[in-house]
């Protein structure tokens, strides 16, 4: 079975605080994503990256910066947290022909 | 912008049918997809169609596209108390990026 786990559950941070998201995943998949999931929003892309070291904008990139420099693990940077950035967020991976996503479990961030 | 809308919540009896309906607006989209989230779980794959198909069928599940409405629904049959979950339609688009609804609360009532 695909396997994408991310690294914590439940998250408190300060505002100001530098976050950390870490996603793994065990397939190999050339694709990876970050979306934030608000109530009424539905899933909102942040950042993909289809290979090593490359990395695309989504919808919603402000504040937030992504690293990628192993094929299987893709992070989420939040600079300097703020209130506005708490919420769930999810990683997903996919492979390159992109059949299917395959989400980790969220972590839950709340920013006080 | 393009968007992907779907109503937020519906509430049916056990043993009902649910009717999930969607609507998107990229006419470009290669694959259209209905994810299921279950309490505290990320998002799982339940069923895809392909642009060029109008309907499949899959157990208790049969997805409708609509291309020239740019509509995709999803029935479930028998509707479970188990079925009670958050619904997403999302649509595929430029090889790399995938466009989601807000996502519909299916309530299911004994």
């Amino acid at each position: 079975d695909v396997k994408v786990t991310q690294s914590s559950r439940y998250l408190v941070k300060r505002t100001g605080e530098k976050v950390f998201l870490e996603c793994v995943q065990d397939m190999d998949h050339e694709n990876m994503f970050w979306y934030r999931q608000d109530p009424g929003l539905g899933l909102r892309l942040i950042y993909f990256s289809y290979d090593v070291k490359m990395k695309e904008k989504g919808d919603i990139p402000e504040g937030y910066s992504v690293s990628r420099e192993k094929k299987e693990r893709f992070s989420l940077i939040l600079e300097s947290a703020s209130t506005n950035q708490t919420s769930m967020y999810l990683c997903a991976s996919s492979p390159i022909s992109y059949f299917e996503a395959f989400f980790g479990q969220g972590t839950r961030l709340t920013v006080v | 912008g393009e968007d992907v809308e779907q109503s937020l919540f519906l509430s049916v009896r056990e043993g009902d049918s649910s009717v999930i309906n969607c609507t998107y607006t990229d006419s470009s989209s290669t694959y259209l997809y209905w994810y299921k989230q279950e309490p505290g779980a990320g998002l799982q794959l339940l069923t895809y169609i392909f642009s060029n198909m109008d309907m499949k069928q899959d157990q208790r599940l049969t997805v409708l596209l609509n291309k020239k409405d740019k509509h995709l629904s999803l029935r479930i049959a028998d509707t479970q108390t188990g079925d009670s979950a958050i619904y997403f339609c999302a649509e595929a688009y430029n090889n790399n990026d995938m466009r989601f609804g807000a996502g519909t609360r299916l309530t299911v009532k004994p």
